[in-house]
């Protein structure tokens, strides 16, 4: 079974422009996540989505914006990228009667 | 508001000694642990949690960890480490299991010496 699909796997963006993370479960969970990972810091919220149709704000949402059309695609957006969003960016959806995270494999952004 | 302190950044044992990562936690209510792990260019996987059940949780690949509310711990052990658990160990808290978050700790990478 897929999972979690992320794409791009890794991209180089530069300073300014837009870019697109995509994420799609095939395991018709309601929650949804994304976490940005940084050395040192761990994985932090950024946006999530407890079912379709609805998001919310993490703890570092500022620069980036997520949709929720249907239960299995949560794209999020940097709307203009910036060096500090250098990261590697983690999609994960959530069994909700065990709270078990599923991860995908990440998507590293690097912008110049 | 709830977070974990993983104590030690790296931690390194020779292949089949005892395997040791530490985790404390704060909450102002009885929490929902995990413990995660992530290998090189991977997500993340749940490799054992804690939900208000048994204190000591059995997990995958060998791996244990005991919930002890007196000291605020949820420490990950392994008898005998392997060279495949080589790895980045990650805990987390949540206050329930349908929160919209998981804190998790800044992780603990293990190295296991041949």
């Amino acid at each position: 079974t897929a999972g979690i699909t992320q794409a791009p796997t890794s991209q180089i963006l530069a300073a300014g422009r837009s870019m697109t993370l995509r994420c799609t479960q095939d395991m018709r969970h309601n929650a949804m996540y994304w976490y940005r990972q940084d050395l040192g810091l761990g994985l932090r919220l950024i946006h999530y989505s407890n079912t379709a149709g609805t998001t919310g704000k993490g703890e570092v949402p500022d620069g980036y914006s997520v949709s929720r059309a249907n239960t299995d695609d949560f794209p999020l957006t940097l709307a203009s990228a910036v060096p500090s969003q250098t990261s590697v960016y983690f999609c994960a959806s959530r069994l909700a009667n065990t709270g078990e995270l599923f991860f995908g494999e990440g998507s590293r952004l690097t912008v110049l | 508001a709830q977070s974990v302190t993983q104590l030690g950044s790296h931690v390194s044992v020779s292949e089949g000694a005892l395997v040791l990562l530490r985790c404390n936690y704060s909450s102002s209510v009885p929490p929902y642990l995990f413990w995660y792990v992530q290998y090189p260019n991977q997500g993340l996987q749940l490799l054992l949690k804690y939900t208000s059940a048994a204190t000591l949780v059995k997990g995958i690949n060998g791996f244990e960890a005991e919930f002890k509310k007196s000291e605020t711990s949820f420490h990950l052990t392994k008898p005998s480490a392997h060279m495949s658990d080589a790895a980045e160990y990650f805990c987390a808290v949540s206050l329930q299991t349908g929160a919209n978050n998981l804190f998790f700790g800044t992780g603990t990478r293990l190295t296991v010496i041949p």
